[in-house]
């Protein structure tokens, strides 16, 4: 199984561009989130979903949508990149049970804004 | 709100050495409690995890950490340390009702010297 699968790897924006930022999971996990990692602040959440057609805002949801059409699919939307937003950006899931809090993560998204 | 302190932003330590990485956590209730480590490039992988029963809790690598309710804490140690476990270790505490959304602290950057 590939587990959590994030593309591109890399991106560079220009101030104002619009991207998405891909998430996949093979896994059936119910729950998936959207974190960003900016030094000396840890991960912070952004964006989750409980379940396909359901999402919700985490701690720092200005400037980025996201959808939930899928089970499998979670893309993360910049509709307007700003310089804040540059960051290492990870996608994670989990199941719905008791072990929901335990995150499977993918290999990050590193998006530089100019 | 829930919150997550750790007070080492970096620590150096001889290889054979021992390791212990402190963690300080604020929430109303007993949380679940994780540690994660991050290599360098790479995404989070869990190495262990507290939800409740025995406050010693042993996870992958030769890890353990010991939940103590008195002191809002959830130290990382290991005994001996190996080159390899040069990396970023992050804490992370979520609410029994928080499916997939965790709360990290800043975390800890681990230098091991030969």
């Amino acid at each position: 199984n590939a587990g959590v699968t994030q593309t591109p790897k890399f991106q560079v924006l220009k101030t104002g561009q619009s991207m998405t930022l891909q998430c996949a999971q093979d896994m059936n996990h119910e729950y998936m989130s959207w974190y960003r990692q900016d030094p000396g602040m840890g991960l912070r959440l952004i964006h989750y979903s409980v379940g396909a057609g359901i999402t919700d805002q985490g701690e720092v949801p200005n400037g980025y949508n996201v959808s939930r059409s899928t089970t499998e699919d979670f893309p993360l939307r910049l509709l307007s990149a700003a310089p804040s937003q540059t960051s290492v950006y990870f996608c994670a899931s989990s199941w719905r049970d008791s072990g929901a809090n335990v995150l499977t993560f993918g290999a990050g998204s590193r998006l530089t804004v100019l | 709100a829930q919150s997550v302190t750790q007070p080492d932003i970096h620590i150096t330590v001889s290889e054979g050495a021992s390791l212990e990485l402190r963690c300080n956590y604020s929430y109303g209730a007993t949380p679940y409690l994780f540690w994660y480590v991050q290599s360098p490039g790479q995404g989070l992988q869990l190495l262990l995890k507290y939800f409740s029963g025995d406050t010693l809790v042993q996870g992958i690598k030769g890890f353990e950490a010991e939940f103590k309710r008195s002191q809002s804490s959830f130290n990382l140690r290991k005994p001996s340390v190996h080159w390899s476990d040069a990396a970023e270790y992050f804490c992370a505490v979520a609410g029994t009702d928080s499916w997939g959304k965790l709360q990290f602290g800043a975390g800890t950057q681990v230098v091991v010297t030969p």
